[in-house]
């Protein structure tokens, strides 16, 4: 069991390019999101998936998108960089009742240049 | 805004002291309340969770004492090792189909030999 999986682990992108930060899982859960952490802010939710081809806005959606065409994958594209989004991004799934923990992945360090 | 104000931002201990990380929350529709630990360059893992309808759950080192009158909860670390040194995020979130945490801030946390 891999677990949850990120890559790449660190990118660094210009002003207005765009990427895909990959995430899967092999554990078969049904829900998977997306957190930025940034200093002293703590994690806030980006989107969320309760299962494939259901998706859900969180916290801080602007300037990302997110599909889940299946149970195992759930990207995140950013879609034109600014330097706001320089983070680091974890990808997290989790099982659902009663099993409320989410496991996350290792995360992915963007800077935006 | 903040729904989850974590304290203190950073704490220095002893070996074998008692590490004290506090939170406390504003929607009193959160009914589960987790703690991750984080080590550098690793992604959050859950620590241990509580629910309101106990005041107090405990896993070896790891206390979590819980006050739903004032709205607050607190991580006691027990005998404080080198090897606790670590950010703790608290976080709560409500009974729904999926947990939307809400973390706090972090407390970077180090145990001194």
């Amino acid at each position: 069991n891999a677990g949850v999986t990120q890559t790449p682990k660190f990118q660094v992108l210009k002003t207005g390019q765009s990427m895909t930060l990959q995430c899967a899982q092999d554990m078969n859960h049904e829900y998977m999101s997306w957190y930025r952490q940034d200093p002293g802010m703590g994690l806030r939710l980006i989107h969320y998936s309760v299962g494939a081809g259901i998706t859900d806005q969180g916290e801080v959606p602007n300037g990302y998108n997110v599909s889940r065409s299946t149970t195992e994958d759930f990207p995140l594209r950013l879609l034109s960089a600014a330097p706001s989004q320089t983070s680091v991004y974890f990808c997290a799934s989790t099982l659902g009742a009663p099993n409320y923990e989410q496991y996350f992945g290792p995360g992915t360090r963007l800077t935006v240049t | 805004q903040q729904q989850v104000k974590q304290s203190p931002q950073s704490l220095i201990v002893q070996k074998g002291g008692i590490s004290i990380i506090n939170c406390a929350y504003e929607n009193t529709a959160f009914d589960y309340f987790p703690w991750y630990q984080q080590f550098p360059g690793k992604g959050p893992a859950l620590l241990i969770a509580i629910r309101p309808d106990v005041s107090e759950k405990k896993e070896g080192r790891f206390t979590i004492s819980f006050n739903k009158s004032a709205k607050q909860f607190s991580l006691h670390i027990m005998d404080s090792q080198p090897g606790d040194s670590a950010t703790y995020f608290c976080a709560a979130s409500m009974n729904t189909g999926f947990q939307k945490l809400v973390f706090g801030t972090g407390t970077r946390l180090l145990v001194s030999p």
